[in-house]
């Protein structure tokens, strides 16, 4: 079967750095996609990885390596704002999105 | 660019009447809408894709019936809720692509209660 695993919560410090994992097994793969998603709110496209290495965006980097399955996405320098759940989606060959159940990341001033 | 606009943001209605919520991208051609519902606290839920002009795929245990979508531009679906009872009071989300790998780009929800 499908699946895409990514831990429930986190707890990061304000103006810290915080690692969010996704492992995936899917049917074929086309690409990975990481939302945020503020309590309430609709989700909002972050970035998207086809080619294994590290995509940079400001703040948010994500990175992927196809072979371990596997990505991240890396927040730095973290504001109060970035509090949110952060999904994890991955396109599988029939271009179908399997999305994580997402993480709630908390950050503590 | 890549916006998604849904409307209504917010809709309260009576048990055993019908809602319709529309999904319009602004400025791309949506080769495919994405209907998702999501309870409190809960994961999204994919409902249905739609591909313009064709019927929409219904996920296992989503009545179509029950919820109709209709695709008919490459710009507007729409979700109709039929005879709303309670338990369909949830927060609905629209998003739509143009092409197979981009990415979904979702509408701001609607907050639907039923009274």
């Amino acid at each position: 079967g499908q699946n895409i695993d990514q831990p429930t919560e986190m707890t990061a410090t304000e103006g810290a750095i915080v690692q969010i994992n996704c492992t995936y097994q899917t049917s074929g793969f086309n690409g990975l996609f990481w939302y945020q998603q503020h309590a309430g709110e609709a989700p909002t496209f972050l970035s998207y990885n086809v080619l294994d290495g590290l995509e940079e965006k400001g703040r948010f980097s994500s990175f992927l390596s196809r072979s371990k399955g596997y990505s991240y996405l890396l927040l730095k320098e973290l504001q109060m704002k970035d509090s949110a759940s952060y999904l994890c989606a991955c396109l599988d060959s029939n271009y179908q999105l399997i999305w994580g159940a997402g993480t709630k990341l908390i950050i503590k001033p | 660019g890549a916006v998604v606009s849904q409307h209504p943001s917010w809709v309260i209605c009576k048990s055993g009447t019908s809602v319709k919520i529309e999904c319009r991208s602004l400025d791309f051609q949506a080769t495919t809408m994405f209907w998702y519902r999501q309870f409190p606290k809960q994961s999204l839920m994919l409902m249905a894709t739609s591909n313009e002009g064709s019927k929409a795929t219904y996920e296992q245990g989503v009545e179509k019936d029950k919820f109709l979508i209709n695709h008919a531009s490459l710009t507007l679906s729409t979700l109709t809720v039929t005879s709303a009872h309670p338990e369909d009071s949830s927060f609905y989300i629209c998003s739509a692509r143009d092409r197979e790998n981009s990415p979904l780009h979702f509408g701001n929800g609607t907050r639907l209660t039923v009274t």
